[in-house]
């Protein structure tokens, strides 16, 4: 199995800032890497695919990059709504794989 | 538009199972993989396994072998995802969401809570 692990796990940040959340896959998954934000009481939704390509409806702020086994999330300028969970996840092959999670929360 | 409806919550005692239901809407049911999350409070995201609403193939996470069971009624565009021989750790909120591809998962449900408590 494909383990997922990110850095940091939890970050405090203030409005404007540039965030960024590392990703790292225990062995190669091409770009099968995705990220999806979670709100406390909601179910995850979706940011990025194929690693670096922004879902529809998802602000531009928001961008990812990376292949292999090293990847990143980053948000340009942090904004309230902004303050969440973030879930790196392969889809390389099966079992799929979350890594457990960074928290944003506000400075 | 694209939704994924699940059935209510449920409370269920060790040893029990429960079925948890997900409609979906706004696509061609068929034509995409619906998968399987659960969320333990205040824990990460747990993937359970996948089934093919067109041929109801299905591909089980380890973990689950011999407790899960995917189902589908593609007449009424609805997967179902049983689980048995219930414990305390299985409480948790399971979520259904729909893949695009592999296993990029593009729409969720808004999940079920299951509680198993004696």
């Amino acid at each position: 199995d494909i383990q997922m692990t990110q850095s940091p796990s939890s970050l405090s940040a203030s409005i404007g800032d540039r965030v960024t959340i590392t990703c790292r896959a225990s062995q190669g998954v091409g770009h099968y890497l995705a990220w999806y934000q979670q709100k406390p009481g909601k179910a995850p939704e979706p940011l990025i695919y194929a690693a670096s390509s922004l879902e529809s409806g998802v602000p531009s702020r928001f961008s990812g990059s990376g292949s292999g086994t090293d990847f990143t999330l980053t948000i340009s300028s942090l904004q309230p709504e902004d303050f969440a969970t973030y879930y790196c996840q392969h889809y390389d092959t099966y079992p799929l794989n979350f890594g457990p999670g960074t928290k944003v929360d506000i400075k | 538009q694209v939704q994924m409806m699940q059935s209510g919550a449920e409370v269920q005692k060790p040893g029990a199972s429960v079925k948890v239901s997900c409609k979906a809407s706004g696509y061609r049911f068929i034509s995409y993989y619906v998968h399987w999350v659960r969320q333990a409070p205040g824990q990460g995201l747990e993937w359970m396994g996948w089934i093919n609403p067109n041929t109801g193939d299905i591909n089980y996470g380890q973990k689950f072998q011999g407790r899960v069971t995917m189902t589908r009624a593609t007449s009424i565009s609805t997967a179902y995802m049983e689980l048995s021989s219930l414990i305390s750790t299985d409480t948790a909120v399971y979520y259904c969401a729909r893949s695009r591809g592999l296993g990029f998962l593009d729409f969720w449900g808004q999940g079920t809570l299951v509680i198993v408590s004696s």
